[in-house]
């Protein structure tokens, strides 16, 4: 079975923080993905990899930056942390090629106060 | 912008009925449909995939696709309580199976 492992499955940071959600996969796929979940804006792609070191924006990298230095490994960083990023994040990961699905981990809710 | 639409939900049937779930989306380019499953709290899990026109089928689940139409439909038969979920249509594009998610409908079986 894909395990699809993120960091922290609730998290509270402060306004203006710094903040580090990690997700790690175990089953060697290219594809790396983040999304924030939303009531009534469903996922929107934050940002996604699709090897090590390569990335590209999704729908909404505005606030957030990544980083993958391993292909196990992708890390979505808040750079400074506001309350309008609070939310559920989810990582997803799957295998290069068009038919491939995407498997996700479970989720950290994200509170900025 | 790719757009992925489902119909107005919430959704509610009663055990042992059948469920179904539409979905039109926007890019002609898409190649692959998936269906995942969400229940209250939990993340996205893959139920259903479908690449080609017609209709697949696994256990209780058919999934259907219609690409002249940009139509993608998940039946679920017999439906249990344990159904009661959100429902989320993604199709694929690009190269890097990436999707573009639909915002879900919700469906309740009554008991």
């Amino acid at each position: 079975d894909v395990k699809v492992t993120q960091s922290s499955r609730y998290l509270v940071k402060r306004t203006g923080e710094k903040v580090f959600l990690e997700c790690v996969q175990d089953m060697d796929h290219e594809n790396m993905f983040w999304y924030r979940q939303d009531p009534g804006l469903g996922l929107r792609l934050i940002y996604f990899s699709y090897d090590v070191k390569m990335k590209e924006k999704g729908d909404i990298p505005e606030g957030y930056s990544v980083s993958r230095e391993k292909k196990e490994r992708f890390s979505l960083i808040l750079e400074s942390a506001s309350t309008n990023q609070t939310s559920m994040y989810l990582c997803a990961s799957g295998p290069r090629g068009h038919r491939q699905p995407q498997h996700f981990g479970d989720g950290t809710r994200l509170s900025i106060l | 912008q790719k757009e992925v639409e489902q119909n107005s939900g919430p959704l509610s049937v009663p055990e042992g009925a059948i469920a179904s779930l539409n979905c039109t989306y926007s890019d002609r380019g898409s190649q692959s449909f998936f269906w995942y499953r969400q229940y209250s709290g939990k993340s996205p899990e893959l139920i259903m995939s479908i690449y080609s026109n017609g209709d697949k089928e696994d256990g209780r689940f058919t999934a259907q696709l219609n690409k002249a139409s940009q139509y993608v439909s998940l039946l679920i038969r017999d439906s249990q309580p344990s159904d009661s979920a959100t429902y989320l249509c993604a199709p694929g594009y690009g190269a890097n199976s990436k999707l573009t998610f639909g915002k879900g409908i919700t469906l309740s079986v009554r008991p």
